[in-house]
This record gives structure tokens, C-alpha cells and sequence, in this order.
């Protein structure tokens, strides 16, 4: 167990949807990273939050947005899906050691 | 642009050791991490190098070469557990942690 919470674990839904995902970052870890993992495909780097703050954008799609909230739980936002945004979506998060990530165990989204 | 090289796949027998190499060229270096991915689980920390040398942790080892911009992930006494994916990443000079496509192991009995 990481200690990063995500929910929720699976989320079936239509083409055209909104969801939200959400992410609890390990006790006192100000860092949290999302990344989007399609079906044997590598990690895809979405987005950093600090503290709140927005630290670093990858590859994030303008359909989806992030925020950090002030008890630094995390959700992610994913509108206008598509067919190709069935994916495990990961929640990380990192304290001053910035090189080691925790992750949570992810959210399988499936877009009929 | 950045990028990290590593094989998409290797195949070794139960028992053996086993080499994932990883060559990357990226905006300025503090260190190479290694994670483990098991099929429909998270990626888990495995180790960090941010020096030249081999670095031991019981059966896994990682070594680096800041001169070649390369590492590797050498796995002794193969488990079937060990059957995973492996992922290298680089932590760049904006802190950031860039990541390698993954190598997925097969460990034949």
C-alpha cells in the first residue's frame, strides 16, 4: 500500500460524458502527478500540482483539467470523452525526494 | 527533445539474470530511477542512481554512467514474480521525472 487513494476504481461511461477522478496524495506529500496509461502503452505524463499550485503540464488534452485543493486532494477532469480515453488513469504523489513517486492504484476508465 | 531508449520487451529463463538497458538524452540530469509495473497494477519505486556506479538492492541491481547517458537494471535469480514491466525515468533539471516506454519481461519456467 503507497498510501496515494484514488477513486473511483473503475468508472464505465458514454462518449460525450464529464468525470471526475479524484486522488488523495500519501500523508504530507505536497506533489501530485497524473498520468494517463492506455492498454500496454507506456505512462503519459498529464499534469503537476505543488501545493496547490500547477507545476508542470505534459501531454494533457484541452478537454482535461486538474486541480489541488487546499487539503491537497487532487481531481481530475475529463470532459467530452472519447473512445480513446479508455485508459488506467494514475495518481502519483512525492515529497522532497522528488526522483521516488507513490502510486496509487489507479482508475480504470472505460468509454462505451 | 527529451528521450529515454530502453527495449520493449525481454525474455529470460527462471533462474538467470537479466540486463534492461536504458540510454536517454535529456535537459540536464540530477538521476535515473527504475520502477516496476506488474499487468493492471501501479508502478512501484525500485531504485536511484544519481552517481556513477552500481547500486545493490538484493536481487535487482542498477547501474549508471552519466559519461554515456546510459543505465541498466540487471535482475538476478529470476522469480516468475519478476514478470513485469520496467520502466526507466530521468529526473531533469526542472525536476521533473521523464519517462521511458517500458520493457516488458517474460520469464520462461
Amino acid at each position: 500500500d503507497s498510501g496515494v487513494t484514488q477513486t473511483p476504481k473503475h468508472l464505465i461511461t458514454a462518449t460525450g460524458q464529464r468525470v471526475t477522478l479524484r486522488c488523495s496524495p500519501r500523508s504530507g506529500d505536497l506533489s501530485v502527478y497524473w498520468y494517463q496509461q492506455s492498454l500496454d502503452q507506456g505512462l503519459q505524463f498529464l499534469i503537476q500540482y505543488y501545493n496547490g499550485e500547477e507545476r508542470a503540464k505534459g501531454n494533457i488534452l484541452e478537454r482535461f483539467s486538474a486541480q489541488q485543493f487546499p487539503d491537497l486532494h487532487s481531481e481530475l477532469n475529463l470532459s467530452s470523452l472519447e473512445l480513446g480515453d479508455s485508459a488506467l488513469y494514475f495518481c502519483a504523489s512525492s515529497g522532497t525526494t522528488r526522483n521516488e513517486q507513490f502510486f496509487g492504484p489507479g482508475t480504470r476508465l472505460t468509454v462505451l | 527533445g527529451q528521450s529515454l531508449e530502453q527495449p520493449s520487451e525481454v525474455t529470460a529463463v527462471e533462474g538467470a539474470i537479466v540486463q534492461i538497458n536504458c540510454t536517454y538524452q535529456t535537459s540536464g540530469f540530477y538521476g535515473l530511477s527504475w520502477y516496476q509495473q506488474h499487468d493492471g497494477g501501479a508502478p512501484t519505486f525500485l531504485s536511484y542512481n544519481a552517481l556513477d556506479g552500481l547500486e545493490e538492492t538484493g536481487r535487482f541491481s542498477s547501474f549508471l554512467s552519466r559519461s554515456d547517458s546510459y543505465g541498466y537494471l540487471l535482475l538476478q535469480e529470476l522469480q516468475m514474480k519478476d514478470s513485469a514491466s520496467y520502466f526507466c525515468a530521468v529526473l531533469d533539471s526542472n525536476y521533473q521525472l521523464i519517462w521511458g516506454a517500458g520493457t516488458k519481461l517474460i520469464i520462461k519456467p
